[in-house]
């Protein structure tokens, strides 16, 4: 049962314009949520994260926005740059063990 | 530079053998844990510690071993490899309000067990 779920495996999306990754989950008890970015032959390298208490959270060009009441989060990359183009892995916890990760989007950022 | 630090990246291992991957950091981060990620799917994890002398089992333990002696230091050791284990392992590390600062991933060691 897989309780972080990315159902886009690949997203394609022009450079300048709006990349939107989403992110759903199942489990009610995850009190906070990341997003990492990934290139090949590198770990996972931290972007984000918003606490449940929050809707919203930014960061220069990333913002991730959580809806609660829908269980669904998203990343947004405002304007979208080639070196963008990685594998994005939405992330959750509920306590003192690890994070329950997804299967990643892979975004490619067309010139 | 400062990071979490593994190694091997690469190993072949027959069925059977035993082996340790190594993961140190150096930015005093008393959180440590173990993933690994197999074709098409997420990080899963193995195994992890919030301090030295304290380890718990993750959503995957079967089959591997930790200790924590030390705070820089955890590794993850391969009791008998099984092809299942065939995968690319990542260590992790963080402070422990993570939430914050989330984690702090190494480059990943690259796994074949034939």
């Amino acid at each position: 049962d897989q309780q972080v779920k990315q159902n886009s495996p690949s997203l394609s999306v022009q450079e300048g314009r709006i990349s939107i990754l989403n992110c759903d989950y199942t489990n009610s008890m995850f009190d906070y949520f990341l997003w990492y970015k990934k290139y090949p032959a590198e770990g996972p390298t931290f972007l984000i994260s918003i606490s449940s208490i929050k809707d919203k959270n930014e960061d220069g060009r990333f913002t991730v926005f959580l809806n609660k009441s829908a269980k669904h989060l998203s990343l947004h990359i405002v304007p979208s740059q080639p070196g963008d183009s990685a594998v994005y892995f939405c992330a959750a916890s509920s306590g003192a063990d690890g994070l329950t990760f997804g299967k990643g989007t892979h975004l490619i950022i067309q010139p | 530079n400062a990071g979490v630090t593994q190694t091997p990246k690469f190993q072949v291992l027959k069925t059977g053998q035993s082996m340790t991957l190594q993961c140190a950091q150096d930015m005093n981060h008393e959180y440590m844990s173990w993933y690994r990620q197999d074709p098409g799917m997420g990080l899963r994890l193995i195994h992890y510690s919030v301090g030295a002398g304290i380890t718990d089992q993750g959503e995957v333990p079967n089959g591997y071993n930790v200790s924590r002696s030390t705070t820089e230091d955890f590794p993850l050791r391969l009791l008998s490899a099984a092809p299942s284990q065939t995968s690319v392992y990542f260590c992790a590390s963080s402070y422990a309000d993570r939430r914050l600062s989330g984690y702090t991933f190494g480059s990943g060691t690259r796994l074949t067990v034939v």
